[in-house]
């Protein structure tokens, strides 16, 4: 079992929805928790970081983590076509290695 | 300000041979991580570099190995190419300070092995 599980998608939603894209966990020792997002044939970037549990929010987008569920969650409210992408969730204990889920891939369409 | 540079973007190696893909970190940046990205696996870490010195190792063979040098610039080398080695290998750099919080990935380099 890996220790980050992601599904894969494809997500594919209609321009203006909310998305919401979500990641488990096994390891309770994660601290750091990361969404990346992907284009193709670009490496990734980050979008949002938080530590330890809580909500962070940044314009459209709101990162949640919830440690006593090993659970993550990133929204986009208003999705819009630029936004297609492959959303990848990362972790990490402290200044350790990032640990990755394998990205869910998303579309919005006009 | 310049991001991080992977070269070359594009490699087709036979098995058994061995190959060298190159990058250069943001001006600065003294940690610079080496992840290998497959569509089954997703990313995996290899190793990551500090002022020269590896200070974590992921679960990859020996073929799989890296360097930096004191300009941060780091190269990694794979031996005795295998199929299964097809991937797209992405360096990332950061401060070094606070390891894993603000890593900025380069493109990657995209090899083939045939």
């Amino acid at each position: 079992q890996k220790e980050v599980e992601q599904d894969p998608g494809p997500l594919s939603v209609p321009e203006g929805a909310i998305v919401s894209l979500n990641c488990t966990y096994s390891n309770s020792a994660f601290q750091y928790f990361m969404w990346y997002r992907q284009y193709s044939r670009k490496g990734p970037e980050l979008l949002m970081y938080t530590y330890s549990s809580g909500n962070k929010e940044d314009g459209r987008f709101t990162a949640q983590v919830d440690k006593s569920s090993k659970y993550i969650s990133l929204f986009i409210r208003d999705s819009q076509p630029s936004d297609s992408a492959t959303y990848l969730c990362a972790m990490s204990r402290d200044t350790d290695k990032l640990i990755f889920g394998t990205g869910t891939r998303l579309q919005v369409f006009p | 300000k310049a991001g991080v540079t992977q070269t070359p973007r594009y490699l087709i190696k036979t098995r058994g041979q061995q190959v060298t893909l190159s990058c250069s970190p943001i001006s600065g940046h003294r940690s610079v991580s080496w992840y290998q990205q497959t569509p089954g696996q997703g990313l995996q870490f290899l190793f990551e570099y500090f002022s020269e010195t590896q200070r974590n190792k992921g679960n990859f063979p020996g073929r799989f190995s890296g360097r930096q040098f004191s300009n941060s610039r780091s190269e990694m080398n794979v031996s005795t190419l295998e199929l299964g080695d097809s991937a797209l290998y992405l360096c990332a750099s950061s401060l070094g300070g606070t390891q894993t919080i603000g890593y900025t990935f380069g493109s990657g380099t995209r090899l083939t092995v045939v």
